[in-house]
């Protein structure tokens, strides 16, 4: 079956470390994109990529990074300086198209302890 | 900028009762619209769509039709099951090019709780 792969479904990080959650597609899309989302609030932009080897920063990228080597992955590295990182992260894909719908994964919860 | 305003909740209904879910937005061009739904603990998945105006999208018993004039996409329901409880998400795209290539614009969200 063709999806969004992400992993790990839940994830402890201590202050002050550095973490990289892990995106995966297998739907021949162009487009990823990384959205936060936040207790009684919509989702937010972090960062998207249109194709490979290129990214652009979305809304709130400040204490983010990702990378795009590979057209079926996009890693979101959540660093340290980002100030509150404790929230659910998802990732999305869509086609070359702007006109194409984006599909999400199934996420990945974030706790800062 | 863009925006979307979906109406407060949560809203809590009886199985089989009717659902209205509202929607409004702001956008500059011609946006497409979207709703999603998220069960608990999962990702979102795609409901229903609508990419010019009167377009009427539906699934699962489920539809919104995109209303230019009033800048609405109101998501409804004739008999809601148990099974539909969610968050439910408006957004919209505009098809532009650009740094806004495919980016959506969420609401906040509507929590939705049927009892049976």
């Amino acid at each position: 079956d063709g999806g969004i792969t992400q992993s790990p479904k839940y994830l402890f990080r201590k202050e002050g470390q550095n973490v990289t959650l892990s995106c995966e597609q297998n739907l021949n899309h162009d487009a990823m994109y990384w959205y936060r989302q936040d207790p009684g609030q919509g989702l937010r932009l972090i960062y998207y990529s249109q194709i490979v080897n290129d990214f652009q920063k979305g809304d709130i990228a400040e204490g983010y990074s990702v990378s795009r080597e590979k057209k079926e992955s996009f890693p979101l590295t959540v660093t340290s300086a980002q100030k509150n990182p404790t929230a659910f992260y998802l990732c999305a894909s869509s086609g070359s198209t702007s006109t194409d719908t984006q599909y999400f994964g199934p996420g990945t919860r974030l706790t800062v302890l | 900028g863009n925006s979307v305003t979906q109406m407060e909740g949560p809203v809590t209904l009886s199985e089989e009762a009717f659902l209205t879910i509202n929607c409004t937005y702001t956008a500059t061009g011609y946006p497409s619209l979207f709703w999603y739904v998220q069960y608990p603990g999962e990702g979102l998945q795609l409901l229903l769509k609508a990419t010019k105006a009167d377009d009427k999208g539906s699934n699962k018993g489920f539809e919104a039709t995109y209303r230019k004039e009033t800048t609405s996409f109101h998501l409804e329901k004739g008999s809601v099951q148990v099974s539909d409880s969610a968050v439910y998400f408006c957004a919209l795209r505009t098809n532009a090019g650009g740094t806004s290539y495919g980016k959506l614009t969420f609401g906040q969200g509507t929590i939705l709780t049927v009892h049976p």
